[in-house]
């Protein structure tokens, strides 16, 4: 079975862009949650998703923004990139009512 | 929001040393999970832990679920050079379904 796949790996953009990442989670996985990696604050959850609705959300700017599509595949979004953006992306998804969480390769974005 | 500390840091240990890290967190927690992650890639799920007192072997890897609900060990046992990594602690807290992680410990195994 295929794992989680992250698209694409690396981006680099510069302040005030947006930017779209995607994740296409494991064959059967209807949760896919978000987080961001940086090497100050670590890894910090992003949102969840569930049958194409947020079911859960934490603490970021409304800068952040995500959405899922009934394929359970999932994007997250940012708009006006800020230098402090720059970090891992990191997308897991889970079974329906599992909290084992497995994660993609993720995604490294760097702003400029 | 909820911080977990993870300790120790960082591990520097020869080859055939057994490991010991531990996660605390300062609420409960209904589910502990750990994983290990390798440079440029994502976490990687190693063991999940869903009852108090629980113990979980995987292979040379066995985790426990602290019985006041509030932390976790790890231990590893015999490592080996591909034990490499930065091992991370999640815990689900008991307000809904949402996870939290742990610093992470880096650990070095000398060969």
């Amino acid at each position: 079975k295929a794992g989680v796949t992250q698209t694409p790996r690396y981006l680099i953009k510069t302040r005030g862009q947006q930017v779209t990442l995607s994740c296409s989670p494991i064959s059967g996985h209807r949760s896919v949650s978000w987080y961001q990696q940086t090497p100050g604050q670590g890894l910090q959850f992003l949102f969840e998703y569930f049958s194409e609705t947020q079911r859960n959300k934490g603490n970021f700017p409304g800068r952040f923004s995500g959405r899922q599509f009934s394929n359970s595949r999932s994007e997250m979004n940012v708009s006006t990139l800020e230098l402090g953006d720059s970090a891992l992306y990191l997308c897991a998804s889970s079974l329906a009512h599992s909290v084992e969480q497995y994660f993609g390769p993720g995604t490294r974005l760097t702003v400029t | 929001g909820q911080q977990l500390n993870q300790s120790p840091q960082s591990m520097f240990i020869q080859e055939g040393e057994d490991v010991s890290m531990n996660c605390t967190s300062s609420s409960i927690f209904n589910t502990w999970l750990w994983y290990k992650q390798d440079p440029g890639e994502g976490p990687v799920l190693l063991i999940a832990l869903y009852k108090a007192g629980e113990l979980t072997s995987n292979g040379r890897l066995t985790a426990q679920f602290g019985i006041t609900r509030k932390d976790s060990f790890l231990n590893i046992s015999a490592s080996i050079p591909s034990d490499v990594g930065i091992y991370f602690c999640a815990g689900e807290s008991n307000t809904g379904n949402q996870f939290y992680f742990g610093t992470g410990t880096s650990l070095t195994v000398i060969p």
